[in-house]
């Protein structure tokens, strides 16, 4: 399965933006970068995804480089509810997705 | 919707015992899968099924069970439970599984203390 790199942990302050990067060198051509959230005590949630182009949702945007051999997900005002641990995951047709252990966000007030 | 449901909440086991988690969805989904997550880590994929009567194991499935009669639900079985299997378990589902933009919906899990 294809992996993803992550930093363990990352601080930010209260409406400020965040910018979370992902490396997947050894991505594929038909990978898609997804990104779910999980807040405390809760299951993920999906956040964005994307396969070559920079994408926008309500909740945040994606950035992926040129070669996409990395990502950054991108809060542009961090809350205090957006502390939670933010997984980047590659899927490909009719694969599992693999979480790693994802990045630590946290929010100061 | 209800989304994804699971039941119970949390539960205590003795080693040895048995049970089952009910999970359960209701937006038609044919793809369901069973994850565990241990303190400080990511799920791990325990099994997973494309479909009513279609399973196949994950990446952990070694003392579990599960099956899929119904669309809807995929319960889980634990059959001798031992404290390795204490974690909290999230089921999730999506549309087919298949293709790879699909999002997964994830329940708010059960956690499960084996003593």
């Amino acid at each position: 399965d294809a992996k993803t790199t992550q930093p363990n942990s990352m601080e930010s302050n209260e409406e400020e933006p965040v910018h979370l990067p992902c490396n997947h060198s050894t991505i594929s051509g038909t990978d898609y970068i997804h990104w779910y959230r999980q807040l405390p005590s809760q299951g993920p949630e999906y956040v964005i995804h994307g396969l070559t182009s920079n994408v926008n949702n309500r909740m945040a945007s994606l950035a992926i480089a040129e070669d996409r051999k990395s990502s950054t997900l991108i809060l542009h005002r961090a809350t205090l509810r957006d502390a939670a641990v933010y997984y980047c995951i590659l899927s490909n047709y009719g694969q599992n997705f693999v979480f790693g252990p994802g990045t630590r966000l946290s929010v100061l007030p | 919707n209800a989304g994804v449901t699971q039941t119970p909440k949390f539960q205590v086991l003795k080693t040895g015992q048995s049970m089952t988690l009910q999970c359960a969805q209701d937006m038609n989904h044919e793809y369901m899968s069973w994850y565990r997550q241990d303190p400080g880590m990511g799920l791990r994929l325990i099994h997973y099924s494309v479909g009513a009567g279609i399973t196949d194991q994950g990446e952990v499935p070694n003392g579990y069970n599960v099956s899929r009669s119904t669309t809807e639900d995929f319960p889980l079985r634990l059959l001798s439970a031992a404290p390795s299997q204490t974690s909290v378990y999230f089921c999730a589902s999506s549309y087919s599984g298949t293709h790879s933009a699909e999002t997964q919906y994830f329940g708010p899990g059960t956690r499960l203390l084996v003593l």
